[in-house]
């Protein structure tokens, strides 16, 4: 099983709809909270970061943390065709010390 | 702003060269930290630096080494190189202080494409 994990997809949703994104965790006491944005060939992006439970929203984004079921979601209102992309979820896990873990992404296509 | 800045962009060498990527941190940056990423593959990380001292080790092969510089820029060093060292090498900056890294994460450079034939 890996430390941080995510549905590869593809995740397909139609324009101006809600994408949702999740990603489970195995380290109980991980502290930071990352969701990464990735284009094909290109870096990633750093798009939000949360470290409190509850949801934090941020434009058309909004991260949603609950470490007491050690998810992770980031909410995407009113996907739009340029959202399409590959999101990482990466989590900085307690004794890593500044090191991040990284999921294995999620497809998302948003289609016109 | 300034960002990391990675050279080359692209590199293309044979089996069992040897071959040298090279990172510039974001000014003020502390810690450097190098991932590798397969075709389809999450980011692995392979290692990083902080004030010039290695910090953290990952999967980073034997036939690797990096260091990191008085300017704080690195440099990832990979010798004998396989066909399956083939990939996106990226290099990221934080800075440590305060434990802004772990609250804010780190900034990726654009990256180097490694092609070994």
């Amino acid at each position: 099983q890996k430390e941080v994990e995510q549905n590869s997809g593809p995740l397909s949703v139609p324009e101006g709809a809600i994408a949702s994104l999740n990603c489970t965790y195995s380290d109980r006491g991980s502290q930071s909270f990352f969701w990464y944005r990735q284009y094909s060939g290109k870096s990633p992006e750093l798009i939000m970061f949360i470290y409190s439970n509850g949801d934090k929203e941020d434009g058309r984004f909004t991260a949603q943390l609950n470490k007491a079921s050690q998810y992770v979601s980031l909410l995407i209102r009113d996907s739009q065709p340029s959202d399409s992309a590959t999101y990482l979820c990466a989590v900085n896990m307690r004794n890593a010390g500044n090191m991040l873990t990284f999921g294995g992404g999620t497809r998302l296509m948003v289609k016109p | 702003a300034a960002g990391v800045i990675q050279s080359p962009r692209h590199l293309i060498k044979e089996k069992r060269e040897t071959a040298t990527l090279k990172c510039y941190p974001i000014p003020r940056h502390d810690t450097v930290y190098w991932y590798q990423q397969g075709p389809g593959q999450d980011p692995q990380f392979l290692i990083s630096f902080y004030e010039k001292m290695q910090s953290d080790k990952g999967s980073i092969p034997d036939r690797f080494s990096a260091q990191q510089f008085s300017d704080y820029h690195s440099e990832l060093n990979m010798s004998s190189l396989e066909l399956g060292d083939s990939a996106l090498y990226f290099c990221a900056s934080s800075l440590r202080l305060w434990g802004a890294s772990t609250r804010y994460g780190y900034t990726f450079g654009s990256g180097t494409r490694l092609t070994v034939v």
